[in-house]
């Protein structure tokens, strides 16, 4: 069946690179998002890049994806102490709209 | 981007009563909603797809007489937890699918926290 899967725990210095990882099993998603979370908070939609790219930046944040290896990654660049949070990876289908999450990823940013 | 609403953002109440929860999308048309429950420090699980105008979907080993859902209008979808339980205390969050020609997006709301005494 499908799965997501993303290491549980990232902890980095304030000002340097996060690289948060993720790789999923269904070739057929149509859409891959990266979501934060911030304590007691909805999701919060970062940004998303359709399966047919390679590469997606906005601002601080570059989105890879392979797709031969299913593997996704988001670096968030000069991470700041605001970005410490639970991200999620999670990829759609453009069928049913529904989308398979992975456990998230807590980032922790030292200053 | 676009703003999705979840109405109350807390709610306790006793066991036995129901609840209510809403969802709104705020700047766009949803045909479609989603309804998560999410317990602490672990990832979302999805409850149950809610279609405007029609039934709605419930994923394997959600009670539909249990959480009701009702997707009136195209930006309004609610969740009412029937004769809630401890057992039904969690986060609930909901999503609002935006689609457009050539592709769409998806938003979640604030999420709403139950607490059943």
């Amino acid at each position: 069946g499908e799965d997501v899967e993303q290491s549980l725990f990232l902890s980095v210095r304030e000002g340097d690179s996060s690289v948060i990882n993720c790789t999923y099993t269904d070739s057929s998603s149509t859409y891959l998002y990266w979501y934060k979370q911030e304590p007691g908070a909805g999701l919060q939609l970062l940004t998303y890049i359709f399966s047919n790219m390679d590469m997606k930046q906005d601002q601080r944040l570059t989105v890879l994806l392979n797709k031969k290896d299913k593997h996704l990654s988001l670096r968030i660049a000069d991470t700041q102490t605001g970005d410490s949070a639970i991200y999620f990876c999670a990829e759609g289908s453009s069928n049913t709209g529904k989308l398979i999450f992975g456990q998230g990823t807590t980032l922790q940013v030292k200053p | 981007g676009a703003v999705v609403s979840q109405h109350p953002s807390w709610v306790i109440c006793k066991s036995g009563t129901s609840v209510k929860i809403e969802c709104r999308s705020l700047d766009f048309q949803a045909t479609t909603m989603f309804w998560y429950r999410q317990f602490p420090k672990q990832s979302l699980m999805l409850m149950a797809t809610s279609n405007e105008g029609s039934k709605a979907t419930y994923e394997q080993g959600v009670e539909k007489d249990k959480f009701l859902i009702n997707h009136a209008s195209l930006t309004l979808s609610t969740l009412t937890v029937t004769s809630a339980h401890p057992e039904d205390s969690s986060f609930y969050i909901c999503s609002a699918r935006d689609l457009w020609v050539g592709g769409e997006t998806q938003y979640f709301g604030p999420g709403t926290r139950l607490l059943v005494l």
